[in-house]
This record gives C-alpha cells, sequence and structure tokens, in this order.
C-alpha cells in the first residue's frame, strides 16, 4: 500500500524558516514526480510545489517563488520543502503527493498533511 | 496562475446525479486534456477520482464520471450515495509543469 507520511510542521513567527519532510513508501519512489499542495484554514487547494523522479526539474508557484525549495533523496524515499521567509498567508495544512509529471499531470496519491502556523 | 471557478456548492437526493463545473481559461482547461478531480472528506487527504479528463483510477465506482467542453469541465456523480457528500475540486495543468486548483463544491446529499 502506497504511504506518504509528511513531518515538520509546527508553530513559526512571521519571516522564519521551516523544513517540511515527506517520507514514501509502498512505491517506487525514484521512478515518479513529487509535490508540495496546501490548503489554508477553510479555503481550498493550491499547488505549491513539485520535483521531478531525478531532481533535476523544479516547479514553483508564483506564491512562493524565492522563498521555498523543494528537494528529494531519492536513496531514503524522501522529499523536502524549505520554507523561509514565512509570512501568515503561508498558515495550511501542507500536503505531499505523488504526482505525474510527464505526459500526464496528476495528483495520484496524498499524505494526510502536516500543519504549518505563521503566526507572533 | 488563477484559480479555476467552481460552484461554491451543489446537492441532489439520494438515487440522483449531480454535475459540479469548473471553468478555466485557454490557458489551462480548454489548453490540455489534464483536468483531475479530488474527493475530501472533511478532516481528510483529497483523493483523486478522475484524472485525464475522463479516466477513474482503479477502485474509483463508475459513478463518478468526467468531461470538458471549450474552457470548462465537469464532474458528473450518477446514482448519488450518501458518502458521496464531500468536498470535490477540480484541477489543470497550467503550462510548464505547473498546476491550478478550482475553489472546491460542497456536495450535499439531501
Amino acid at each position: 500500500e502506497e504511504q506518504l507520511l509528511e513531518s515538520g510542521g509546527g508553530l513559526v513567527q512571521p519571516g522564519g524558516s521551516l523544513r517540511l519532510s515527506c517520507a514514501a513508501s509502498g512505491f517506487t519512489f525514484v521512478n515518479y514526480g513529487m509535490s508540495w499542495v496546501r490548503q489554508a484554514p477553510g479555503k481550498g487547494l493550491e499547488w505549491v510545489s513539485a520535483i521531478s523522479s531525478g531532481g533535476a526539474g523544479i516547479y514553483y508557484a508564483d506564491s512562493v517563488k524565492g522563498r521555498f525549495t523543494i528537494s528529494r533523496d531519492n536513496s531514503n524515499k524522501t522529499v523536502f520543502l524549505q520554507m523561509n521567509s514565512l509570512r501568515a498567508e503561508d498558515t495550511a495544512v501542507y500536503y505531499c503527493a505523488k504526482v505525474y509529471i510527464l505526459g500526464a499531470y496528476f495528483f495520484a496519491s496524498w499524505g494526510q498533511g502536516t500543519q504549518v502556523t505563521v503566526s507572533s | 496562475q488563477s484559480a479555476l471557478t467552481q460552484p461554491p456548492s451543489a446537492s441532489g437526493s439520494p438515487g440522483q446525479s449531480v454535475t459540479i463545473s469548473c471553468t478555466g481559461t485557454s490557458s489551462d482547461v480548454g489548453a490540455y486534456n489534464y483536468v483531475s478531480w479530488y474527493q475530501q472528506h472533511p478532516g481528510k487527504a483529497p483523493k483523486l477520482i478522475i484524472y485525464e479528463v475522463n479516466k477513474r483510477p482503479s477502485g474509483v465506482p463508475d459513478r463518478f464520471s468526467g468531461s470538458k467542453s471549450g474552457n470548462t469541465a465537469s464532474l458528473t456523480v450518477f446514482g448519488l450515495q450518501a458518502e458521496d457528500e464531500a468536498d470535490y475540486y477540480c484541477s489543470s495543468h497550467a503550462g510548464s509543469k505547473t498546476w491550478v486548483f478550482g475553489g472546491g463544491t460542497k456536495l450535499t446529499v439531501l
């Protein structure tokens, strides 16, 4: 069974940093792109970032470009999201998702999410 | 990267059918056959129910059907069941390996 387990969320002050991790199991991690999608309280889904299977292709939403960095460690089947210069509007549940990124574009499976709260 | 437009709510009685629309632009929904739909129950993670406009992953009931015309995609749920009550989100590839989501539709089974 495919599983994605996020961690690293928490409370951080505006301007602070946080690093999210997502550990994958149950599928051949190195064959798939990975993505982060967030959901602000009571709001809809917002795509944040994606990374190709080998890590060479990296993509960001305009709202986080220059502040967030996505990376992956294929040997440990983990994807990361480094979040710097955090703002109140970054407060959300952050979901990790397995994403089809070549010839198909959809989020095939999702983790349970980790809460990030930016507040003083 | 503007959000796709969905109605905030939809409803139907058990056994009825309901259709949820998702309107984008010629740069996203209209440009690609890469529209997907996700079901999200309260407090749970989203779940893929339709990809590439009208394909269903294994395990998703054939009561769920997707279509697209121009810049508008649609999700139809046939034979509504109580467990279909959830939030539904559409998504589209928007070029250059970016994605856009709709604002979500809360489906109520009366």
